[in-house]
C-alpha cells in the first residue's frame, strides 16, 4: 500500500524558516517524481514544486522561487521542502504527492497518491 | 486561475452534471493533458480522471473526463449524495512553465 506521511509543519513567524518532510512507503520511491501542492485555508489547490526521480529536474512556482528548495533522499525514501523567508500568504496545508510524469515532462503528469498534509501557519 | 472553473454546480440525485475547465492556447489548447481531482473537506485530493479521459481503477464509471479545444469537462452521471465535494482540474501551462490547477468547483447534491 502506497503511503505518504508529511511532517514538519507548525507555527512560524514571518521571515522564518521551516523544513517539511515526507516519508514514503509501499512503492519504489527512487523511480517516481514527487510533488508538493499546497492549499490555503478555504482556498483551492496550488502547485508548489516538483522534483524528478533522480533530482535532475526541479521546478518551482513563481510564488516560492528563490525561497523554497525541494530535495529528496532516495536511500531514505524521503522528500523535503525547505522553506525560507516565509510570508503570511504561505500559510496552507502542504501535501506531498507522487507524480506520474518523468524527466523534464514530469509537470505534464498528475499526482496519483497524496499524503494527509501538514499545516504551516505563518503569523506573528 | 489560469484554468477557469465555475465556483459551484448543483444537481438532484440521479441527474447528470458537468464541470467545465476553460484554459487557453498555452495549456489545454496546446494539447497538454487535463486531470481531475475530487476533494472532501479536510481530506487529500483523489484523482478521478487523468490524461483527459482516463479513469483510474476503482473510480466509478459515472465519472468521465473529456477535452475539446481549449476546454475540458468532467461529467458525473447518476448523481449521488456522496458526490458532494470539491472538484479541481489540472494541466500544464507552457507560458508559465508551471503545473496549474483550476480554482475548484463545489458540487452540491440537492
Amino acid at each position: 500500500e502506497v503511503q505518504l506521511v508529511e511532517s514538519g509543519g507548525g507555527l512560524v513567524k514571518p521571515g522564518g524558516s521551516l523544513r517539511l518532510s515526507c516519508e514514503a512507503s509501499g512503492f519504489t520511491f527512487g523511480t517516481y517524481s514527487m510533488n508538493w501542492v499546497r492549499q490555503a485555508p478555504g482556498k483551492g489547490l496550488e502547485w508548489v514544486s516538483s522534483i524528478s526521480s533522480s533530482s535532475s529536474y526541479i521546478y518551482y512556482a513563481d510564488s516560492v522561487k528563490g525561497r523554497f528548495t525541494i530535495s529528496r533522499d532516495n536511500a531514505k525514501n524521503s522528500l523535503f521542502l525547505q522553506m525560507h523567508s516565509l510570508k503570511a500568504e504561505d500559510t496552507a496545508v502542504y501535501y506531498c504527492a507522487r507524480g506520474t510524469g518523468s524527466g523534464y515532462q514530469m509537470l505534464w503528469g498528475y499526482s496519483d497518491y497524496w499524503g494527509q498534509g501538514t499545516l504551516v501557519t505563518v503569523s506573528s | 486561475s489560469v484554468l477557469t472553473q465555475p465556483p459551484s454546480v448543483s444537481g438532484a440525485p440521479g441527474q447528470r452534471v458537468t464541470i467545465s475547465c476553460t484554459g487557453s492556447s498555452s495549456n489545454i489548447g496546446a494539447g497538454y493533458a487535463v486531470h481531475w481531482y475530487q476533494q472532501f473537506p479536510g481530506t487529500a485530493p483523489k484523482v478521478l480522471s487523468y490524461d483527459n479521459d482516463n479513469r483510474p481503477s476503482g473510480v466509478p464509471d459515472r465519472f468521465s473526463g473529456s477535452k475539446s479545444g481549449t476546454s475540458a469537462s468532467l461529467a458525473i452521471t447518476g448523481l449521488q449524495a456522496e458526490d458532494e465535494a470539491y472538484y479541481y482540474c489540472q494541466s500544464y501551462d507552457s507560458s508559465l512553465s508551471n503545473s496549474v490547477f483550476g480554482g475548484g468547483t463545489k458540487l452540491t447534491v440537492l
